[in-house]
């Protein structure tokens, strides 16, 4: 089994510029995660799927943060317009089923906004 | 769980010698817990797990403890090697029978040779 895919591993942008974050999860899973990671306010959840469908997003910061799964392959986290404050690694984790189990993350992408 | 912020509190050890990493967890209705590490540049990876069922879980060189009463969760490391360094997370399920996790402000564990 692969893991958790995400694309890019590094993304540079300059402010105002729309950055959109690609993850695949685990084949069979049901749930899809994405975290935001900074030093100083950790790991943060940002919004979850369960079987495609957002669960709970009071975790997106603002509305320049939105997230998709069109299906249970692919979802994609997007940031338009971004800014520096949005610099962090943003991992995205699978868990098999929407119940009391381990996630498994990806590497994370590491977006530094100039 | 443990506040985050910009201090991440740091362990240092004696390779050979056996780790203990605390996390102070918030929520008493918590029933599930993990503990995750992350080694630089990687994503957190799983390391044992811990229902509220059970206060104590073993591992392959590591041991969970889990005490309710005080809320408190514990990972013991036997012979600590130094791929054991990293940055020790612990993570709550606040209750919900879903899947939401939240994390505590981790623990940087530093094995000297």
């Amino acid at each position: 089994d692969a893991g958790v895919i995400q694309s890019p591993r590094h993304e540079v942008t300059e402010m105002g510029q729309e950055v959109t974050l690609r993850c695949k999860p685990i084949s069979g899973h049901n749930s899809l995660f994405w975290y935001r990671q900074t030093m100083m306010r950790g790991l943060e959840l940002l919004i979850y799927f369960n079987n495609n469908v957002p669960i709970d997003d009071s975790g997106m910061p603002e509305d320049r943060f939105s997230a998709k799964m069109p299906n249970a392959s692919f979802s994609t986290l997007k940031i338009q317009p971004s800014e520096p404050r949005d610099s962090a690694v943003y991992f995205c984790a699978s868990q098999r089923r929407a119940t009391n189990e381990k996630l498994f993350f990806g590497s994370g992408t590491q977006l530094s906004v100039l | 769980g443990e506040s985050v912020g910009l201090h991440l509190p740091t362990l240092s050890v004696q390779e050979g010698d056996n780790s203990i990493i605390n996390c102070a967890y918030s929520n008493s209705a918590s029933d599930y817990f993990i503990w995750y590490k992350q080694e630089s540049g990687k994503g957190p990876q799983f390391i044992i797990d811990i229902r509220s069922n059970m206060d104590k879980r073993q591992g392959q060189r590591v041991t969970v403890l889990l005490n309710k009463t005080v809320k408190h969760l514990s990972l013991q490391i036997a012979a600590t090697q130094p791929g054991d360094s990293a940055v020790y997370f612990c993570a709550e399920n606040g209750g919900n029978a879903g899947n939401m996790l939240t994390f505590g402000g981790g623990t940087r564990l530093m094995v000297k040779p």
